[in-house]
């Protein structure tokens, strides 16, 4: 399809619970990116993927979450033992390689409470 | 000190006015820029991009870079309320496609 389709809209976990979310780019579209945004707006870029390889982890913290982009199924972002501080909305967006660097197109969210 | 300053605003004006966004940065290193506009509750939504310094116009928006100030301003012609939304700078170093944003401009336009 034309959008980056993400789920679930809204999640709500209890601290020390696991939450996972799911990204699917749009057909075509070898660059997944992940990023967090808090207090409205500050966007954190997490992790990006080229296909199925991490392509860039530099923003990824180091506990707790981890991300995967396996052939043919949805790309996704799983963070165990989540903290009151990891809510946020969890934005996906995915890009063509040739236009990395111009921009690309995100998907609506994922809104992680946690509670 | 953030790598990237966008005053949050709010901002309203009148409909019909021209609209002027700014955002300041500190990474010399910085190629592309771009613009998002977000909407309450949506994902950004690519406005414009630009490499390297210059003006670039696309029907009522014009994007602007100055690297030698490090400064880019996005202009909005003949605003009208649907252009009521969050706006955001966002610009890159590298070829890895990471993003850094701005804090975003809340901008109202009012009827």
């Amino acid at each position: 399809g034309e959008e980056v389709a993400q789920t679930p809209k809204h999640l709500v976990r209890g601290e020390g619970q696991k939450a996972k979310l799911y990204c699917a780019p749009i057909k075509g579209h070898s660059y997944v990116f992940w990023y967090q945004q808090v207090l409205k707006n500050e966007f954190k870029f997490l992790i990006s993927f080229q296909n199925e390889n991490v392509f860039d982890e530099t923003g990824m913290p180091k506990e707790r979450f981890s991300a995967k982009c396996l052939p043919n199924s949805p790309c996704s972002l799983e963070i165990q033992a989540t903290k009151l501080e990891d809510s946020a909305v969890y934005f996906c967006a995915s890009s063509q390689e040739t236009v990395i660097n111009y921009g690309y197109t995100f998907g609506s969210g994922t809104r992680l409470t946690v509670v | 000190q953030k790598e990237v300053e966008q005053d949050p605003g709010p901002l309203s004006v009148p409909e019909g006015a021209i609209v002027s966004l700014n955002c300041t940065y500190s990474n010399s290193a910085f190629q592309y820029f771009m613009w998002y506009r977000q909407y309450s509750r949506k994902g950004p939504e690519l406005l414009m991009y630009t490499y390297s310094s210059g003006n670039k116009e696309d029907g009522r928006f014009t994007a602007q870079v100055d690297k030698s100030s490090k400064y880019i301003s996005l202009f909005i012609r003949d605003s009208q309320p649907s252009d009521s939304a969050t706006y955001l700078c966002a610009m890159s170093a590298s070829n890895t496609g990471k993003l850094i944003f701005g804090q975003g401009t809340t901008l109202q336009v009012k009827p």
